[in-house]
């Protein structure tokens, strides 16, 4: 129920090429979904959010495309260049799960190599 | 500088002993958070403070103890307890603990590796 279940584990694309990474889950309580972005020894930090009142939203060449019905998310990544190479993170937060309400929930990873 | 400080960068433990780390924030953030990272695992939240003077288990608190009796301060200690302490540690702090209202974005130091040797 709280898992957030993500996908590639890993992923190679070419130099302006569309990086695509793909996160599901199952609790309908969660309603803030974050993707973080991670470089080796480095802490995670915030890359884009959305809720879902929306469908879409675009930063840049970050976009996060929500599927409220089929409880899906995704992190799409335009123009990919070798400086984003990094391991992203999926999550998810919500009320009414325990005594773990309003914290987040992590995906296992996917680690991004852009080839020059 | 704003941020959340974490220390050390490296640690050691021998078998047995108790360790403690270290995380500073100076953001003014009500809540703190620490997580463990495991290569293929993600990050799993050991435990968490709402407010000072209060903290909660998280999905693998055992094996770890924590006090917050400081608003910026928030120190993990991982004790003998722990079988498999070798991990990557990170704490996060974020406005408050849940808000609708409130940017809820969480935000992380630069971690603390231990290595028990």
């Amino acid at each position: 129920q709280q898992q957030v279940k993500q996908s590639p584990q890993s992923l190679i694309v070419q130099k302006g090429g569309i990086s695509i990474i793909n996160c599901a889950y199952e609790n309908t309580a969660f309603d803030y979904f974050p993707w973080y972005q991670q470089f080796p020894g480095k802490g995670p930090a915030l890359l884009i959010a959305i809720r879902p009142d929306v469908s879409e939203k675009k930063e840049g060449r970050f976009t996060i495309s929500f599927n409220k019905s089929a409880k899906q998310f995704s992190l799409h990544i335009m123009d990919s260049q070798p400086g984003d190479s990094a391991t992203y993170f999926c999550a998810a937060s919500g009320e009414g799960f325990g005594g773990s309400q309003g914290n987040l929930i992590f995906g296992k990873g996917t680690k991004l190599s852009v080839k020059p | 500088d704003g941020g959340i400080t974490q220390s050390p960068k490296y640690l050691f433990r021998k078998e047995g002993q108790n360790v403690t780390l270290s995380c500073e924030q100076n953001l003014n953030h009500d809540a703190m958070y620490w997580y463990r990272q495991d290569p293929g695992q993600g990050l799993r939240l050991i435990y968490y403070s709402q407010i000072v003077n209060d903290f909660q288990k998280g999905d693998i608190a055992e094996g770890y103890s924590v006090s917050r009796e400081k608003k910026e301060s928030f120190p993990l200690t991982v004790t003998s307890a722990q079988k498999n302490p070798t991990a990557f540690y990170l704490c996060a702090s974020s406005i408050a603990w849940r808000s609708l209202e409130l940017n809820t974005e969480a935000f992380f130091g630069q971690g603390t590796r231990l290595t028990v040797v």
